[in-house]
Formats: C-alpha cells, structure tokens, sequence
C-alpha cells in the first residue's frame, strides 16, 4: 500500500492517560500535516512539517498536545493527560511540495476515545 | 483568522436533479480551493480543485466556479446518483495550511 498509513486506527484510553500516534506519508511527500475531525464537523488544522521541520501549530493546539518528525519521514503526534475533549478523529495528510498548489492525500485516520 | 464557511449543512435531492454547495472564505490571499468527499467511516478524498487564476473547472458531472472578488466558490453535481451520497467539504488554502469548511451531508433521494 503507498497510501498514507495511520496506527493504530482506534484508541480508548482513560483520562489523564497519555497517547501517540503515528503517521506515514507517501514516501515521496515532504509535507505531512496533522488534523482533528469531531463528529459533524470539517478536519481542524493542527500542525505541519516541511521535512523535518515544524512550520506552524494551530493557535488551538494545547501544550498537551507535541508532534515531532524527526526523520522528515513518519511523524507523532502525543496528546498529554488526556481529556474527554480530546475525543475525536485524527487524520494525518501528505502532499509533494513541487509548487503553490499541491494536493493532500489523508491516511485512514485514528479515532481517539476518551473514557 | 481564516474561516471557511459552508452552506447548506444538509441538502437532500431526488435522483438525477441538481446539487449546489456554496462556500465563502475570509483570507483574500487564499488561492487554491479543493473539495472533498467524506463517505462515512471513510478518510476524505479529493474530488475537484480550482486555482485562483480560474473561474470555473468541470470533471463529467461536477464543476466548481470561484468568484475571487466575492470570495466565494461553489461546488455542482449534476445527475446526482446514489452514489454521490456522503459528506462534502470545501476549502480553501492560503500561506501552507488548508482551512476546511463545516461540511454538506447530501442524501440523494430514490
């Protein structure tokens, strides 16, 4: 599969409780994004990377909240002492940075719950 | 900051009628507005973009018309089928970052 992968696809955990998740762009895409998506509603943005770097968080993102690529390849995403509100699903995007307009193939997302 | 919105956020037509899904935005630098159809359970998929330097794209059945002056842009399906059923979103990118829209369930009605 060359898609965009996510693991794992489902995750329960108890608040307070700390969580990560991971994501795998197309091999050849440099920008891999994170969102949020809530029941009802369009993906958020969270953050992205171009390689290795982050270039911008959401002024919405909690300190709770820390993403790292440190290979400019598979990215993370950890969610801090979890909340009820942090329930939702997690995609994770990946475009080619050829030029200004690039299209952003998402993975199958991880659906985070929260008891 | 940037906002994206999306109307209706339900549309039901009958089979083989028309569907139009309308969408402003607030970023005048945006330049690059793709849609995206969500079926459920599903990851979103791309179904039609357009550029800022366009006025109007098709593909078979679906077209998108942008109104840069007005900031707003539309999305129409034309001979719906069943199988357009799903939630669609509009967005719009300015600067590196896609700000997506609230969403439009549209149901196709037999």
């Amino acid at each position: 599969d060359t898609g965009v992968s996510q693991d794992p696809r489902h995750k329960i955990t108890k608040r307070g409780q700390n969580v990560t998740f991971r994501c795998d762009p197309i091999s050849e895409h440099n920008r891999l994004y994170w969102y949020r998506q809530t029941l009802g509603q369009g993906p958020e943005f969270l953050t992205y990377f171009q390689n290795e770097a982050q270039l911008e968080k959401s002024r919405l993102l909690s300190d709770r909240f820390s993403a790292e690529r440190p290979k400019g390849s598979f990215s993370t995403l950890e969610i801090q002492r979890t909340e009820q509100g942090d329930s939702a699903m997690y995609l994770c995007a990946s475009s080619k940075r050829t030029g200004s307009y690039n299209e952003q193939f998402f993975g199958p997302g991880t659906r985070l719950t929260v008891l | 900051g940037e906002n994206v919105e999306q109307h209706p956020s339900t549309l039901s037509v009958q089979e083989g009628d028309s569907a139009v899904i309308k969408c402003t935005y607030s970023d005048s630098a945006s330049n690059y507005f793709p849609w995206y159809k969500q079926e459920l359970g599903k990851r979103p998929q791309l179904i039609i973009d357009i550029r800022s330097n366009v006025g109007e794209k098709k593909d078979q059945r679906i077209a998108v018309t942008l109104n840069k002056t007005a900031k707003h842009f539309s999305l129409h399906i034309t001979e719906t089928q069943p199988e357009d059923s799903a939630v669609y979103f509009c967005a719009a990118r300015g600067d590196d970052k896609i700000i997506f829209g609230k969403g439009t369930r549209l149901h196709i009605l037999p």
